[in-house]
């Protein structure tokens, strides 16, 4: 069975400051998805990564893939109050389900 | 972007009675939705994949008979929550997959 261990489950750091929330696992994933979800929404797609090694921007996000596609991180760069929310990784077996296997969450609270 | 909506956002039954939620994806068609039920602060807990004119997948420990899932068109599935009981009030979440997957906003089901 894969799984994917996300930490730390739960964050609450003052506005400014740097976080970088970790997702790994002993499986191999063709590709990983990093979601952020507000309390009462459904999750909204932040980025997908694919190729080992991969390391992609989003503002002041920065997300990486491990080398062997096990593991991945997600570096937030002075955390603002508009950051809170629960981030959730997800990774695809590749297997022509699509099934996604999600990690527990990290929910993020940035005090202002 | 891809956009799912879901109906209704929110609703209130009580013990014994079904509920119907729908997913839609609103501009691209959906070989394959999945439905996902969520408790505060967790992730997401596949319950089924569903495929446009099949039967639908249950995941390990979701029951068939209670939560009925019919997917009849690339744009729509539904999910049928029988005889339901407080123990069933939870977020409930649907995605539609083309080459991610894309959520819908969610349905929060109270059961009195």
């Amino acid at each position: 069975t894969q799984l994917l261990e996300q930490s730390p489950q739960f964050l609450s750091i003052q506005e400014g400051e740097n976080l970088t929330v970790y997702c790994n696992s002993s499986s191999v994933f063709s590709s990983l998805q990093w979601y952020r979800q507000e309390p009462g929404e459904g999750p909204v797609l932040l980025v997908t990564v694919v190729t080992g090694g991969e390391v992609k921007k989003l503002k002041r996000l920065t997300f990486q893939f491990g080398d062997a596609r096990k593991d991945s991180s997600l570096h937030i760069t002075a955390a603002q109050p508009g950051d809170t929310g629960l981030y959730l990784c997800a990774g695809s077996a590749g297997s022509n389900t699509g099934k996604l296997i999600f990690g527990q969450g990290t929910t993020l609270q940035v005090k202002p | 972007g891809a956009v799912v909506s879901q109906h209704p956002s929110w609703v209130i039954c009580k013990s014994g009675t079904s509920v119907k939620i729908e997913c839609r994806s609103l501009d691209f068609q959906a070989t394959t939705m999945f439905w996902y039920r969520q408790f505060p602060k967790q992730s997401l807990m596949l319950m089924a994949t569903s495929n446009e004119g099949s039967k639908a997948t249950y995941e390990q420990g979701v029951e068939k008979d209670k939560f009925l899932i019919n997917h009849a068109s690339l744009t729509l599935s539904t999910l049928t929550v029988t005889s339901a009981h407080p123990e069933d009030s939870s977020f409930y979440i649907c995605s539609a997959s083309d080459y991610e997957q894309y959520f819908g906003p969610g349905t929060r089901l109270t059961v009195t």
